[in-house]
């Protein structure tokens, strides 16, 4: 099974919209959750930090949150934009170092 | 204050040459994490130095190794190269501890032909 599942893996929007990205991940004993924004061939560009004894954390139009006990992270992304058109990846950092999920390729249609 | 810088940043090669493939990490950091993304897949993990010592490994073949230099720069070679070895090769960086935000470098496009 994977360890980091990203849900869903395609999403296609109108522009405006707000939408959430779900991230979950088998075992909880995590030190910290980071989201990541990938453009096509870059590298990726870390968007939000969510240490393990925290619940959210917020950064513009984005906001993360955390349930370690249950598995799951979520990223809201508010009154979305075509700039927003990326793959966004969630990675859960654990004792054996950090963990990817396969990503949520997002569109963001004019 | 520059950011994590791998070079080169396109590299072709023969089936059967090795690769070097080169990461610079933020200043002060010291931990180096290198990733292999093939077209279309998602972050395949490869190896994790920390202050010198390699910490993980994933599962990759040994002709994947790499190092660490007291600097905290690192190398990635990649031996006897693959076509399935042709790829966007990643490196990020944190700073000391676990709990530290990862930052990545823009990647070494690996084409192996």
């Amino acid at each position: 099974k994977q360890e980091v599942t990203q849900i869903p893996a395609a999403l296609s929007v109108p522009e405006g919209e707000n939408l959430v990205l779900n991230c979950s991940f088998t075992d909880s004993a995590i030190y910290n959750l980071q989201w990541f924004r990938q453009d096509p061939g870059k590298g990726l560009t870390s968007l939000l930090l969510i240490q393990s004894s925290q619940r959210e954390q917020t950064s513009g139009r984005l906001n993360a949150s955390l349930d370690k006990s249950s598995g799951r992270s979520t990223l809201y992304i508010a009154a979305s934009q075509p700039g927003d058109s990326a793959t966004y990846l969630c990675a859960v950092r654990r004792e054996r170092g950090l963990t990817f999920g396969e990503g949520t390729q997002l569109t963001v249609n004019p | 204050e520059a950011g994590v810088t791998q070079s080169p940043t396109h590299l072709i090669k023969t089936r059967g040459q090795q690769a070097t493939l080169r990461c610079s990490p933020i200043s002060g950091h010291t931990s180096v994490y290198w990733y292999q993304q093939a077209l279309g897949l998602g972050l395949q993990f490869l190896l994790w130095y920390d202050e010198g010592e390699e910490r993980n490994r994933g599962n990759f073949p040994p002709r994947f190794s790499g190092r660490q230099f007291p600097n905290y720069s690192s190398e990635l070679n990649v031996n006897a190269l693959e076509l399935e070895d042709s790829a966007l090769y990643l490196c990020a960086s944190s700073s000391r501890g676990l709990v530290t935000e990862a930052f990545f470098g823009q990647g070494t496009r690996l084409t192996v032909v």
